[in-house]
């Protein structure tokens, strides 16, 4: 159980192009879904907390209208990059909280590969 | 604000043997949980084991115990009988149990490396 799926896996786009990233929780329902960037051997970063029904909570220095983001039900959390550019460039990884488990518990998407030409 | 120290940003073991990751966090919380996450060349992050703060017990998880030490707000992931596969890079996380959204807060990470 507790599966997180994102879609797609890789993506290549042109530059002032926009791309939707996916990520559904396949067998559980998820009021809380995160969305991550990570650089290459660097941590994730979180750059959004988004909630179902409300708007998307945004850390420090993350330009919303950049990286839009609709939590419409409770197993799908979209992330669309707006106008990419190459230095969006990045590897992308959501995470869903299961709230009926214990630990407050997060579980991963296997991350999107986004390469902007 | 909460932040997560791993200080080994890298680590080599040969296979068969003992290695210990070390993380100090910081938090004025007292009631929180901690992770060791486990992301390998696949990049798929993978729970390792968990530690609930209240919990005064080492977790342990076949060949991954954990050595938790509140006071000093040390904890530290001990991987035994090392094998190829545990090489990966492994992050130390932090949420506290309050948390209404469960924010997790990760360290800069620690690449293991397992050789033959």
């Amino acid at each position: 159980g507790a599966v997180v799926s994102q879609h797609p896996s890789w993506v290549i786009c042109k530059s002032g192009t926009s791309v939707k990233i996916e990520c559904r929780s396949l067998d559980f329902q998820a009021t809380t879904m995160f969305w991550y960037r990570q650089f290459p051997k660097q941590s994730l970063m979180l750059m959004a907390t988004s909630n179902e029904g409300s708007k998307a909570t945004y850390e420090q220095g993350v330009e919303k209208d950049k990286f839009l983001i609709n939590h419409a039900s409770l197993t799908l959390s979209t992330l669309t990059v707006t106008s990419a550019h190459p230095e969006d460039s990045s590897f992308y990884i959501c995470s869903a909280r299961d709230q009926e488990r214990a630990y407050n518990e997060q579980f991963f998407g296997p991350g999107t590969r986004l390469t902007v030409l | 604000a909460q932040t997560v120290t791993q200080s080994q940003p890298e680590m080599s073991v040969q296979e068969a043997e003992t290695v210990t990751l070390s993380c100090t966090y910081d938090t004025s919380e007292n009631n929180y949980y901690l992770f060791w996450y486990k992301q390998p060349p696949s990049r798929q992050m993978i729970l390792v084991i968990r530690q609930e703060a209240y919990k005064q017990q080492n977790a342990t998880e076949n060949r991954f115990s954990v050595n938790f030490q509140k006071a000093a707000k040390s904890f530290s992931l001990k991987i035994s009988d090392s094998q190829l596969g545990d090489t990966a890079m492994y992050f130390c996380a932090f949420v506290d149990r309050g948390s209404t959204l469960g924010r997790l807060y990760f360290g800069r990470g620690t690449q293991l490396t397992v050789w033959p």
